[in-house]
């Protein structure tokens, strides 16, 4: 057990759909690092928090967006679903914000219908 | 840009058989290579960190090695629990980037 919690660990929705996945990192880790991972693109990185603070940002989509509360438990949302962003979705947390040794929750499958 | 590639896409052995898995990367400043394992269903697992060439980290039947261009995942007679998905991730400077590989999925049979 990694320590990292993501809710829920699979979801079914429709087209058009908006969709909250949830997360709660390791406690005493400031960083929270969203992926999605298909069969055809591996392992691609989303966004960064750490802290609160948007911290980097890779190939997160418009319609795509996350934030990180005081608590330090992170959302990712995302909107206007289509059949591609069926996918598995994992959280990562680490102690500090520099992308050192991650660990990661067990995932949340999305299928977009 | 900064690129991540492994090889081979899937590697099968039989119980005993040592063998390496390659992960060669292109970035513009390394900050760490990381290496994860990945069970069907599961979020990756930490196995190593690697900063500079030359260095090595052992874990059991895993070895890690790495140079300027690439590493390397030595496996030292596997058994059939070693079955996984290996990742390789590099943390790249200028920016907080951690960029997967496409991962190596070894069998081990018994």
């Amino acid at each position: 057990d990694s320590g990292v919690t993501q809710t829920p660990k699979h979801l079914i929705t429709a087209t058009g759909q908006r969709v909250t996945l949830r997360c709660s990192p390791r406690s005493g880790d400031l960083s929270v690092y969203w992926y999605q991972q298909s069969l055809d693109q591996g392992l691609q990185f989303l966004i960064q928090y750490y802290n609160g603070e948007e911290r980097a940002k890779g190939n997160i989509l418009e319609r795509f967006s996350a934030q990180q509360f005081p608590d330090l438990h992170s959302e990712l949302n995302l909107s206007s679903l289509e059949l591609g962003d069926s996918a598995l979705y994992f959280c990562a947390s680490s102690v500090g914000g520099e992308g050192e040794k991650l660990f990661f929750g067990s995932g949340t499958q999305l299928s977009v219908l | 840009e900064d690129q991540v590639t492994q090889s081979p896409e899937a590697l099968r052995l039989q119980e005993g058989e040592s063998s390496s898995l390659n992960c060669s990367y292109t970035v513009s400043g390394l900050r760490g290579l990381f290496w994860y394992r990945q069970d069907p269903g599961k979020g990756p697992e930490f196995l190593f960190t690697l900063y500079s060439a030359g260095e090595e980290k052992e874990k059991e039947r895993l070895k890690a090695t790495l140079t300027k261009k690439e590493s390397f995942l030595h496996i030292t007679a596997p058994k059939p629990e070693d079955s996984a998905t290996y990742l390789c991730a590099v943390r790249v400077s200028g920016g907080f980037k951690t960029i997967f590989g496409a991962g190596t999925r070894l069998f081990v049979k018994a």
